[in-house]
């Protein structure tokens, strides 16, 4: 079966542009994450999504971070006015339920650029 | 602050050789511990989990050791192949949904 899938793999932008980033869960998950990985370091936790709502939004840096998953399947992270400093790797993540008996589902990232 | 880290960046082992990868946590409420293994240009990928109960659990060719008395975690890797060389980070969880991740360290193995 299909595993996590996010697009674009790389996204290249110009300080100050908007971006989104998609994140296509394994099917049947309701459970959804949000991370962002740095060069070097360990993936943090952004938002994590319990069906369409926003359950914890406690790790998004600031308000020009934006998630939504209007239908319990795909999700869409949204930047508004990107900085250099949001140059990073964003990985979603899908579990069948929340807790530490589902495991969490990693796709390949995205790979943000911010010049 | 909580926190999960590892003391070792890199480690560079000869192919054949075990390795032991160790990461130290903070968080003494932390109950299950995950280790995850990166792939250049790939997510995360599960190798292997142990709770809070339990001070070892084996897997294929690895195992991941736990003492709660120094807060330490450690993943053996026995007869070191190629396929292993990647980044590999420590996870820990308190029985949410959030899982605290260390910096990673990067195992190289040499031919």
């Amino acid at each position: 079966g299909a595993g996590v899938s996010q697009t674009p793999s790389n996204k290249v932008t110009e300080k100050g542009k908007y971006v989104e980033l998609r994140c296509d869960p394994i099917s049947g998950h309701t459970a959804l994450y949000w991370y962002r990985q740095s060069l070097g370091q360990g993936p943090e936790f952004l938002i994590y999504f319990q069906g369409t709502g926003a359950a914890d939004d406690s790790g998004l840096p600031n308000d020009r971070f934006f998630a939504v998953r209007p239908e319990g399947s795909v999700s869409t992270l949204k930047i508004q006015r990107t900085e250099r400093g949001d140059s990073a790797v964003y990985l979603c993540a899908s579990s069948l339920g929340q807790g530490s008996n589902n495991e969490q589902f990693f796709g390949p990232g995205t790979r943000l650029t911010v010049l | 602050g909580e926190s999960v880290g590892l003391h070792l960046p890199t480690l560079s082992v000869q192919e054949g050789d075990n390795s032991i990868i160790n990461c130290a946590y903070s968080n003494s409420a932390s109950d299950y511990f995950i280790w995850y293994k990166q792939e250049s240009g790939k997510g995360p990928q599960f190798i292997i989990d142990i709770r809070s109960n339990m001070d070892k659990r084996q897997g294929q060719r690895v195992t991941v050791l736990l003492n709660k008395t120094v807060k330490h975690l450690s993943l053996q890797i026995a007869a070191t192949q190629p396929g292993d060389s990647a980044v590999y980070f420590c996870a820990e969880n308190s029985g949410t949904y959030k899982y605290i991740f260390g910096t990673g360290t990067r195992l190289k193995v040499l031919a």
